[in-house]
Formats: structure tokens, C-alpha cells, sequence
């Protein structure tokens, strides 16, 4: 599976931009790039996903690096809600199936 | 649509004794997992079915067995419960279309004390 580096933690105030970063050296050219948030007390939940080029959605906006070697969950604007874990995620197919290996994420903390 | 529905939403058992963590899915999915999250960590695959009557392991199984009682229903049971085993359990289903989002439910807290 390939391996991701993510920030413990990281502060915001609200309204503003956040830029969360992850590291990915060792993707594939295949890996698709998921994100995922959990919000306090709460199950994970599907923010956003790519492959080669930027992407968007109501949500956020993820950049992905040239070489695809890190890639940059943007919240356009924070709001006290946006604070969560965020997890990047490569999912790997075994089984007929697709699993999701969860790191221990970045916590975002939105000030208000 | 529900979503993904667990029950119970707590549960406190002693050392030894066993449960069943009920678990489903309204979406029509094929694919549907289990996972265990300790305090301050990610989540951990424990099993997963990529469709109905088939059943894998994850990450970590020990101490768990899993049944998919039909397409909608994956249920998780703990044999003898042990302290190690106190966690928070969320199940998932997995879309059948692009992006094959994973849809979590609101999880249970177990405490084996």
C-alpha cells in the first residue's frame, strides 16, 4: 500500500483559506488520491478524490503535484464546521474489493 | 435512504462474555466492511465483504468473526470479549460508482472492562 505523510495537526481561523498538505512518495502511477474528514463523534466521510489533475467539488478542492509525489486539500473558506480529522487515502483492490488504510490524519482546528 | 445503520450505539460487556455489532446498508451496495478505532488513531480494516455470501480479512481479525446475512446486513461478533477489544466500531459500505465512495456509520462505542 502505498505510504502517506500528513501533519498531526493543524490551525485555522474562520473564513479563511486552509491548505492541508500530504505527502505520497512512493504512489503508483494508478493510485487514485481519496480524502476523507471525520468530524467529532462522527464515522468518516468522502470529501474528494483524484488522479493526475486538480479537482473540485461543493466541498473543496484538491491539487495534485506534477509528479504526484504530494498533493494539497484546499478549503476555500473555513467554517467551524470543516473542523475534523482529514485523512488522505490510497485505496488498494484486494479481494474483489476496495480497502482504505487510514493514517492518523491531520486535525484541523478552526478558530472563530 | 438511512444510509449505513449500526446498532447498538454503546455497549459495555465484561471480559469473557459476547456481542454481536449489527450493521446495514439501504444503498444497495455490494461491498461492506468493518472497522475498529482506538483513541487518537486512524481506523483499522478488521473484515470486509466484497459481496453477499463472501467474507475476508483485514488488518486485524483476531478475536472477531463476521457474517453477511444477506446484501444488506454484515454483522460483526465478538466470541469472548477482552479489554483490548474496548473501541470505538464503525461499519461501511462502498458505492458501486465512480468515485466508489465509502459511506461510514455513526459507529459503537464498546467498553470491555
Amino acid at each position: 500500500d502505498a505510504k502517506t505523510t500528513q501533519p498531526n495537526s493543524m490551525e485555522s481561523n474562520e473564513e479563511e483559506p486552509v491548505h492541508l498538505p500530504c505527502n505520497h512518495s512512493t504512489i503508483s502511477g494508478t493510485d487514485y488520491i481519496h480524502w476523507y474528514r471525520q468530524l467529532p463523534s462522527q464515522g468518516p466521510e468522502y470529501v474528494i478524490h483524484g488522479l493526475t489533475s486538480n479537482v473540485n467539488n461543493r466541498m473543496a478542492s484538491l491539487a495534485i503535484a506534477e509528479d504526484r509525489k504530494s498533493s494539497t486539500l484546499i478549503l476555500h473558506r473555513a467554517t467551524l464546521r470543516d473542523a475534523a480529522v482529514y485523512y488522505c487515502i490510497f485505496p488498494s483492490v484486494a479481494g474483489g474489493s476496495e480497502k482504505l488504510v487510514f493514517g492518523k490524519g491531520t486535525k484541523l482546528t478552526v478558530n472563530p | 435512504n438511512a444510509g449505513v445503520t449500526q446498532t447498538p450505539k454503546f455497549q459495555v460487556l465484561k471480559t469473557g462474555q459476547s456481542m454481536t455489532l449489527q450493521c446495514a446498508q439501504d444503498m444497495n451496495h455490494n461491498s461492506m466492511y468493518w472497522y475498529r478505532q482506538d483513541p487518537g488513531m486512524g481506523l483499522r480494516l478488521i473484515y470486509y465483504s466484497a459481496s453477499e455470501g463472501t467474507t475476508d480479512k483485514g488488518e486485524v481479525p483476531n478475536g472477531y468473526n463476521v457474517s453477511r446475512l444477506n446484501k444488506r446486513e454484515f454483522s460483526l461478533r465478538l466470541e469472548s470479549a477482552a479489554p483490548s477489544q474496548t473501541s470505538v466500531y464503525f461499519c461501511a459500505s462502498r458505492s458501486q460508482d465512480p468515485p466508489y465512495e465509502q459511506y461510514f456509520g455513526p459507529g459503537t462505542r464498546l467498553t470491555v472492562t
